[in-house]
């Protein structure tokens, strides 16, 4: 069964610093792996998808299959990006998306 | 129209009551989804709609009946709920892909606003 482990569930960063959210996913066929961001009082919303390879609001995210990961980096965090982030596995054949627990990030002024 | 709509934001309902929350896109997706979502946790799937056709119940008590009357709206009735019930309500929507003739897993997912739910 497809399983996605987000490890840190609260992350805290000063502004200006780098930030890195970690995701590893267990899934044995080839995977879609997907970050969304849920801001406050806000939707939940994409903010990365691998195959797209995009960087959207200075973040990036690598698929690795070797240590099957897809970790959420941003080299330079901004306030507004304090949000709750899901890392969310999509499986071939299935409808389903498996969410992570998530990480809330708080950026400090 | 590039987002999915939900009415109405919010809700407060009895234990005997009978409620419909409604979901709307005009993005052309064929499938779409209800979500419940608990405060500081993810959202967790309960039903998927494949072109207007149900294919996902993953095992939701019959109090939820969910209803897609077209390819746009997606209804989720409900009736004597709990107030373990109470939570976000989640609609979604998405493309889907077929490969090699087999459906295959979703598009991008984009989510509504959420309908808040009160079960007194």
């Amino acid at each position: 069964a497809q399983r996605v482990t987000q490890p840190e569930k609260l992350l805290s960063v000063f502004k200006g610093a780098p930030v890195e959210l970690k995701c590893n996913y267990s899934y044995s066929g080839s995977p879609e792996l997907f970050w969304y961001v849920q801001y406050s009082r806000q939707r939940l919303q994409l903010l990365l998808r691998h195959i797209s390879r995009e960087s959207i609001k200075g973040f990036t995210a690598d698929l690795n299959k070797g240590e099957t990961s897809f970790h959420l980096k941003k080299p330079f965090a901004q306030e507004e990006d304090s949000a709750m982030y899901y890392c969310a596995l999509g499986c071939s054949n299935d409808y389903k998306l498996s969410f992570g627990a998530g990480t809330t990030v708080t950026v400090r002024a | 129209d590039t987002e999915v709509t939900q009415t109405p934001k919010h809700l407060v309902m009895g234990m005997t009551n009978k409620k419909s929350l409604k979901c709307e896109q005009h993005m052309g997706h064929r499938a779409m989804y209800w979500y419940k979502q608990k405060a500081k946790k993810p959202p967790e799937l309960m039903f998927v709609y494949s072109y207007e056709k149900l294919s996902i119940n993953e095992s939701v008590p019959s109090r939820f009946s969910p209803e897609c009357p077209n390819s746009s709206l997606l209804n989720l009735h409900l009736h004597a709920l709990q107030p373990e019930d109470s939570a976000l309500y989640l609609c979604a929507s998405s493309h889907v892909g077929l490969a090699g003739g087999t459906i295959r897993t979703t598009d991008t997912q984009y989510f509504g606003p959420g309908t808040r739910l009160t079960v007194l």
